[in-house]
């Protein structure tokens, strides 16, 4: 069964640093998301994407981060200048465009970032 | 944003079958209802959809009222294994251009099954 992968499981860095979390959404789907889940808190939406554009950001997505689709196969998020609030799991998911499976995404394993 | 109510916890033992009910009374004619379950330290993952009636998978039934004020998800016979949390969501089909669709999740229902 396909599946969204996420690289590295966990991520350990110093407030200030950059750091890039790295997806692999399933190959045909073609909308991709993050989400955040700050541990013992409520999974939170970041931003959707789609044709190579933001659809939607939440106000979380401030100018610290930025997503990329680099080639056919990544979605990457960016964090420019890490915080320690920035603490959390994040989530990457992907969904096809077939109108019957609409709200249905599929989540990754997570990036377990640590910001020291 | 149609708002959800779900019980924050449940208990079960196994073999037991499970209702979670979730309200939203003031869903939108184009919303649906959708289920999702969080094992600790995972990814959400996607159980059910429906908009009303019955809906049934090979891991859950959803029950939808004709007024749609609420939905309960049934899961048949659990296990140690569905020990989870369970997200209600309510959330509107969008055109296929556009792509957001974003989801928003509450705080679920922690459910606990025991042997």
């Amino acid at each position: 069964e396909p599946e969204v992968t996420q690289t590295p499981s966990h991520q350990v860095t110093q407030m200030g640093q950059e750091v890039i979390l790295r997806c692999v959404p399933i190959s045909n789907h073609l909308y991709f998301y993050w989400y955040r889940q700050i541990l013992g808190q409520k999974v939170e939406f970041l931003v959707s994407f789609y044709n190579n554009e933001i659809s939607e950001k939440s106000e979380i997505f401030d100018d610290q981060f930025s997503v990329e689709r680099p080639d056919g196969s990544n979605f990457t998020l960016k964090i420019r200048s890490t915080k320690l609030e920035d603490s959390a799991m994040y989530f990457c998911a992907s969904r096809g465009k077939d109108r019957s499976s609409y709200n249905e995404q599929f989540f990754g394993p997570g990036t377990r970032l640590t910001v020291l | 944003l149609a708002k959800t109510t779900q019980p924050i916890s449940m208990d079960s033992y196994e073999g037991q079958e499970v209702n979670i009910t979730c309200s939203h009374n003031n869903i939108a004619t184009n919303d649906y209802i959708t289920w999702y379950q969080q094992f600790p330290s995972q990814g959400p993952r996607f159980i059910i959809q429906g908009y009303k009636t019955k809906v049934t998978n090979e891991v859950a039934s959803l029950f939808i009222p004709a007024d749609r004020k609420s939905s309960t998800l049934s899961l048949p016979r659990v296990s140690l294994s569905d020990t989870a949390v369970y997200y209600c969501l309510v959330g509107d089909i969008i055109g296929l251009t556009g792509g957001g669709n974003k989801l928003t999740f509450g705080t679920g229902t922690q459910l606990k099954v025991e042997l």
